[in-house]
């Protein structure tokens, strides 16, 4: 089945434990990217990347990192989550850019206290 | 720079009824535009897109959205509402410029029974 799988899908930790949420997809694409969600925001990108050892900032980068070592895989790294990174966040794919259609994981609800 | 407005955050109808949510986005050139619905703790999921090509989009679940550009909208309508259609629905334009999506904010649709 075709799919963008993100995990842990709940989180609860505590400020400056450094955290990975990892993200896979298995339909060969070239663009992934990481979104975050917060009430009457709509979704902010976070980062992006075009394809393997391509990244780029988004719109809300700080606090973030990421890495594209392989197509499939692209995990977002908390280095020191502070409480502003509370959030729901989603990964996503397409198959080449931002004119195709992203396909989402099921998102991770992340809360730190 | 390319922007998005959903002019409502929220819209209620009753069953059987029409649904309008409006969309306006900015864009200094012919832009990709999409619409993705949320339905209440699920993912994302493409509703539909628009791309240069025919003016007047449909989508699934009976959706359609028709792209304006003297009025720079993209307003998201169907003849005739379901329950199963509250959920909240995001509007988004393609950047080209940078390979960023810039999402609206969202409309809640509300649908009363």
């Amino acid at each position: 089945e075709a799919q963008v799988t993100q995990n842990p899908r709940y989180l609860i930790t505590v400020t400056g434990k450094k955290l990975t949420v990892t993200c896979s997809q298995n339909m060969n694409h070239e663009y992934m990217s990481w979104y975050r969600q917060d009430p009457g925001l709509g979704l902010r990108q976070i980062y992006y990347s075009m394809n393997v050892e391509v990244t780029d900032k988004g719109d809300v980068p700080e606090g973030y990192k990421v890495s594209r070592k392989e197509k499939r895989n692209f995990p977002l790294i908390l280095e020191s989550p502070s409480p502003n990174q509370t959030s729901l966040y989603f990964c996503a794919s397409s198959l080449s850019g931002t004119d195709y259609e992203q396909y989402f994981g099921p998102g991770t609800r992340l809360t730190v206290t | 720079a390319q922007s998005v407005t959903q002019l409502d955050s929220h819209v209620s109808v009753s069953e059987g009824t029409p649904v309008l949510l409006r969309c306006n986005y900015s864009s200094s050139y012919s832009p990709s535009l999409f619409w993705y619905v949320q339905h209440p703790n699920k993912g994302l999921q493409l509703l539909l897109k628009y791309t240069s090509a025919a003016t007047l989009v449909k989508g699934i679940n009976g959706f359609e959205a028709e792209f304006k550009k003297s009025e720079t909208s993209f307003h998201l309508t169907k003849p005739s509402a379901h329950m199963s259609d509250a959920a909240e629905y995001f509007c988004v334009v393609s950047d080209r410029s940078n390979y960023q999506l810039i999402w609206g904010a969202g409309t809640k649709l509300i649908i009363k029974p």
